[in-house]
């Protein structure tokens, strides 16, 4: 069965801390990761989309790393900012069927 | 920018009510799509668009139906509303092609939408 699993639930961190966020999959076979970035009472917006043959991806404070043999990937946020606070969702596409498995987020809370 | 914009951001209806949901996107973009983001369980699709007058079903297709008379506007629709459907209703739209090819979906701000 297709399946994207993130941790942790949530998260706790002070505001200039640095956290990475986890993401595993079980998707085959494997197209493409995103990460989305989704503010309380907003839509998801996409920070980065990840393919088989790339293993890192930066988006200014927000790197994203890419382990397809342990179908593993990680969000990592550099020099946290209060504007940082937000659920993080991992989304896995699947090429046979053309869809995409959505994880059910991180939500990391940023305090000064 | 991409904009995808949706008609309520809170709806309050009773049971057995007919709702609607609108979405509208401005960048031309072929695909459309009906989400339900519920806590604990990640986003579900609901209904997708490939075209005008074109529709699929999603995962959870069971008690709505959508509309798609043009190539900007898909509405989502609740014909008997029941309290199960009380969850965040997210419209989205890409280019062209499919998420395996990369095609990014931008998602609206969302509707709460509460069935009471």
């Amino acid at each position: 069965k297709n399946q994207v699993e993130q941790s942790p639930q949530s998260l706790i961190i002070l505001e200039g801390k640095n956290c990475t966020l986890q993401c595993n999959y079980t998707v085959s076979p494997f197209s493409n990761l995103r990460w989305y970035k989704q503010d309380t009472g907003r839509g998801p917006v996409s920070l980065t989309i990840m393919t088989f043959s790339e293993n890192t991806k930066s988006n200014g404070r927000y790197t994203a790393t890419l382990d397809a043999d342990t179908k593993q990937s990680s969000l990592h946020i550099t020099a946290s900012q209060l504007s940082d606070s937000a659920s993080y969702i991992c989304v896995v596409s699947a090429s046979v069927t053309d869809k995409l498995i959505f994880g059910t987020g991180t939500r990391l809370q940023v305090f000064p | 920018d991409v904009k995808v914009t949706q008609s309520s951001r809170y709806l309050v209806k009773r049971t057995g009510e007919k709702v609607f949901l609108e979405c509208v996107q401005d960048m031309d973009h072929e695909n459309m799509f009906w989400y339900r983001q519920d806590p604990g369980l990640g986003l579900r699709l609901i209904y997708f668009s490939y075209d005008v007058k074109m529709k699929e079903k999603g995962d959870i297709p069971e008690g709505y139906s959508v509309s798609r008379e043009k190539k900007e506007r898909f509405s989502l629709i609740l014909e008997s509303a029941s309290t199960n459907q009380t969850s965040m209703y997210l419209c989205a739209s890409s280019l062209e092609g499919g998420p395996a090819m990369g095609d990014t979906q931008y998602f609206g701000p969302g509707t709460r939408l509460t069935v009471l």
